[in-house]
């Protein structure tokens, strides 16, 4: 389809290991967006791409979260040395970019450490 | 105080009623309003933005307040199928997108 992809969908992890999310945005779209959730909460802004760069990086919970848009389409979502904290659905959109805040989610990348 | 912030329900009304939900953000600065739906389990879609003058698509009704900094959504002759969360969400320009926490709203046969 032409929506927004996430991999993996689902993904069971211990804790302490490695974790990477990949995003692939509509084609097109400049910006792009990861956004944590927990149950019962909003959507939590962890990161903002316009291009290949990082424009906002303010909501990286610590230096375990780190994402790169190397080629300014499909961005990854790594995290270290998981943590039980770490469990929560982290959701990829992308938008035209400019001022817009239309954004076009995917479906999720639903992370548990066990 | 949270940039964005809304009252998370949940708002339990009967089929046909008119239901409202405020939404209010911090800063001053912010330039682009909306109002998204995310079903139980689902990704956030948007519903509509929020224009100054207030825009309306069917039932649904948004309005904007710059000098109060709150956002509304109306919803008349609510539906069974209106049941889901309401986020608003903000924009500074070319800046980050914010969310509210969402309401949660049961639209009861």
């Amino acid at each position: 389809g032409a929506g927004v992809s996430q991999t993996p969908s689902n993904k069971v992890t211990e804790k302490g290991k490695y974790v990477e999310l990949r995003c692939d945005p509509i084609s097109g779209h400049t910006a792009l967006y990861w956004y944590r959730q927990s149950l019962g909460q909003g959507p939590e802004f962890l990161i903002y791409f316009q291009g290949t760069g990082a424009a906002d990086d303010s909501g990286l919970p610590n230096d375990r979260f780190f994402a790169v848009r190397p080629e300014g389409s499909v961005s990854t979502l790594k995290i270290q040395r998981t943590e039980r904290g770490d469990s929560a659905v982290y959701l990829c959109a992308s938008s035209r970019g400019g001022s817009s805040g239309e954004l076009f989610f995917g479906e999720g990348s639903r992370l548990t450490v066990l | 105080r949270k940039e964005v912030e809304q009252d998370p329900g949940p708002f339990n009304v009967p089929e046909g009623a008119t239901v409202a939900f405020n939404c209010t953000y911090s800063n001053s600065a912010s330039q682009s309003f909306f109002w998204y739906r995310q079903d139980c389990r689902k990704e956030p879609k948007l519903l509509m933005s929020v224009y100054s003058s207030g825009n309306e698509d069917g039932r649904f009704t948004a309005q904007l307040n710059r000098a109060s900094q709150y956002i509304s959504l109306l919803i008349r002759d609510s539906k069974l199928s209106d049941s889901a969360t309401y986020l608003c969400a903000v924009n500074r320009g070319y800046q980050k997108v914010t969310f509210g926490t969402g309401t949660k709203l049961q639209v009861i046969p």
